[in-house]
């Protein structure tokens, strides 16, 4: 079975500082999601990545994927305000899509 | 273009009640999949369907059932509502199944409280 885990579980960080979401999966597979969530709020994709060592990157956020390590990162560049949100990755197994989320990282930027 | 609806916005039963939720692609969108969130967890995969067909099925009971209509519109059904079915649920959808790549879009959900 697919498992998906992220760390931290929460975090907290000042405004202008840098940090990195982590996102391990336990068996092969060929894709891998970020998704943002405000609270109440449906999923809003961020990134798609197919490929070992896609990178990519959308503003102050970028992600990037190790198919060998089961290891994707989100990082987090002079963090603002506006993305305060809890962060998921997906992980999708071959030939389907289902997606197998992970329990989450709730960021909160603080000025 | 809409985006992925989803209906009702909100819903309040009892337990041993029944509901049903409503979700509509994407237009050109032939695959629909459902997912529940419980407050506080990650969302978690009930069913996919594509062109009318169930093609996945997460670890959920009996009492959770959906379909697809022709026009690919989908139906989730929950019987004999539990306390722990209070959740939102998310609808999912996609152009189409298998192999190649296919972003899914999701609904605002239905945020479902039961009593």
């Amino acid at each position: 079975e697919l498992k998906v885990e992220q760390n931290p579980l929460f975090l907290s960080m000042q405004e202008g500082k840098n940090y990195t979401i982590y996102c391990n999966y336990s068996t092969t597979s060929d894709r891998l999601y970020w998704y943002r969530q405000d609270p109440g709020k449906s999923l809003e994709s961020l990134f798609v990545l197919l490929s070992n060592g896609a990178v990519k990157q959308e503003g102050r956020l970028m992600a990037s994927l190790d198919t060998k390590a089961r290891l994707s990162t989100l990082h987090i560049t002079a963090a603002v305000h506006d993305l305060s949100a809890t962060y998921f990755c997906a992980v999708s197994d071959f030939g389907n899509e289902k997606l197998t989320f992970g329990t989450g990282t709730r960021l909160t930027i603080i000025p | 273009d809409a985006g992925v609806t989803q209906s009702p916005t909100h819903l309040i039963k009892t337990r041993g009640q029944q509901v049903t939720l409503r979700c509509s692609p994407i237009s050109g969108h032939k695959s629909v999949s459902w997912y529940q969130q419980v407050l506080g967890q990650g969302p978690q995969f009930i069913f996919q369907y594509y062109e009318k067909e169930e093609r996945g099925r997460g670890n959920f009971p009996d009492r959770f059932s959906a379909r697809q209509f022709p026009n690919y519109s989908s139906e989730l059904n929950v019987n004999a509502l539990l306390l722990g079915d209070s959740a939102l649920y998310l609808c999912a959808s996609s152009v189409t199944s298998g192999r190649t790549y296919n972003e899914q879009f999701f609904g605002p959900g239905t945020r479902l409280t039961v009593l």
